[in-house]
């Protein structure tokens, strides 16, 4: 167990619909990175956030949205729901950013999306 | 940006033998290079890292090298057992790009018993 932990583990859901992801960090990690994995794509980073704030973006489409919230969980949103966006997306994250180092990322469970 | 390329993509060895996977990148400024096992439907799990003023570390049968010149790294497992079936991912990140991890296609290793 990482220590950090996804809900819900699955989702089924039709496309044209919008769902949202959570994602609670390790006790004391700042950082919150999420990544998608598909079958032809591999695992891909989306989107990370850091004390609340927009760090880095990745090959995020324009439909998906992220957010940190004061307690530092994350939401990932993804609205208009295509058949290509069924994936496995996880949440990992990491105690900060930098500071002359790179920090170990520890991944959550997963949350497996199927769009229908 | 990053671009990390993984060889090869599967590879089926006898428990007992060692397994080798290697991974270049393109980013000379990337300093930090993390293995990850995947079992099937499961979370990626940090096996091993090296940081780039390092060579080599080792973790009991789990080691990984690093050439910063050549820029490639590879991962080294001894006496393998079926317990190590699984994909294997290596990533590369650098500190100014947020941390954010860049993943190879991964490798699908086979432990025959």
């Amino acid at each position: 167990d990482s220590g950090v932990t996804q809900t819900p583990k699955h989702l089924i859901t039709a496309t044209g619909q919008r769902v949202t992801l959570r994602c609670s960090p390790r006790s004391g990690d700042l950082s919150v990175y999420w990544y998608q994995q598909s079958l032809d794509q591999g695992l891909q980073f989306l989107i990370q956030y850091y004390n609340g704030e927009e760090r880095a973006k990745g090959n995020i489409l324009e439909r998906f949205s992220a957010q940190q919230f004061p307690d530092l969980h994350s939401e990932l949103n993804l609205s208009s729901l295509e058949l290509g966006d069924s994936a496995l997306y996880f949440c990992a994250s990491s105690p900060r950013i930098g500071a002359g180092s790179t920090d170990t990322q520890y991944f959550g469970p997963g949350t497996r999306l199927t769009v229908l | 940006g990053e671009n990390v390329e993984q060889h090869p993509s599967t590879l089926s060895v006898q428990e007992g033998d060692s397994a080798v996977i290697k991974c270049t990148y393109s980013d000379s400024a990337s300093n930090y290079f993390p293995w990850y096992k995947q079992e099937l439907g499961k979370r990626p799990q940090l096996i091993i890292d090296i940081r780039s003023n390092v060579g080599e570390k080792k973790d009991q049968r789990i080691a990984v090298t690093l050439n910063k010149t050549a820029k490639h790294f590879s991962l080294h497992i001894t006496e393998t057992q079926p317990e190590d079936s699984a994909v294997y991912f290596c990533a590369a990140s650098r500190e100014t790009s947020g941390s954010r991890l860049t993943f190879g296609e991964g490798t699908q290793l086979t432990v025959n018993p």
